[in-house]
């Protein structure tokens, strides 16, 4: 139980151009998803957490603007980075918390490897 | 405040051969713990957690963990390992205080044949 997907796995956009990334949970209801960005051979990077029904909350230094969070239903959290970049080229990874529990445990999705040309 | 260091940014070992990678954290207030693993361009995967309980964990692909809580460590280990192990492993805390998941910066394991 607990799986996340996410879509698509790889995307290539010209600069200037939107992407969307979708981050699903299959067989469980999230309130909460966050969405995390990694550098090659770095840790990740929390950039914002993303409630049902309500506006996303974003880490320090994350242009809100730029990556547009919605969480429209329990099951669904999309980004969308608009007017993407080459320097915006980076790996997605959206994260989901069981409703109800608050140990921490995040399950993950496969990720998103965003290449902007 | 809450932080997690992983002091090893590379770790080779032999096939079969054990391995331990370690994982220290710090926090004002008590945690949750967890290792992750993740492949080449790949989300991550719980291998185990600890929550409360028995401090000696056991997750999945034979790892196991100790949280030592007077040396707030949570290493992990495995006492033989295979090709299929050569991942990146994360350490991560939460606390319900804090309410965010910090990561480690991630060992990557590389097993040798």
């Amino acid at each position: 139980g607990a799986v996340v997907s996410q879509h698509p796995s790889w995307v290539i956009c010209k600069s200037g151009t939107s992407v969307k990334i979708e981050c699903r949970s299959l067989d469980f209801q999230a309130t909460t998803m966050f969405w995390y960005r990694q550098f090659p051979k770095q840790s990740l990077m929390l950039m914002a957490t993303s409630n049902e029904g309500s506006k996303a909350t974003y880490e320090q230094g994350v242009e809100k603007d730029k990556f547009l969070i919605n969480h429209a239903s329990l099951t669904l959290s999309t980004l969308t980075v608009t007017s993407a970049h080459p320097e915006d080229s980076s790996f997605y990874i959206c994260s989901a918390r069981v409703g109800g529990r608050n140990t921490g445990e995040l399950f993950f999705g496969e990720g998103s490897r965003l290449t902007v040309l | 405040a809450q932080s997690v260091t992983q002091l090893d940014s590379q770790v080779p070992v032999f096939e079969e051969a054990p391995v331990e990678l370690r994982c220290n954290y710090s926090s004002s207030v008590s945690v949750y713990l967890f290792w992750y693993v993740q492949y080449p361009n790949q989300g991550l995967q719980l291998l185990l957690k600890y929550l409360s309980g028995s401090t000696l964990v056991k997750g999945i692909n034979g790892f196991e963990a100790e949280f030592n809580k007077s040396q707030t460590s949570f290493h992990l280990r495995k006492p033989s390992v295979h090709i299929s192990d050569t991942a990146e492993y994360f350490c991560a805390a939460y606390s319900g205080g804090y309410q965010k998941v910090t990561f480690g910066i991630g060992t990557k394991l590389q097993v040798i044949p």
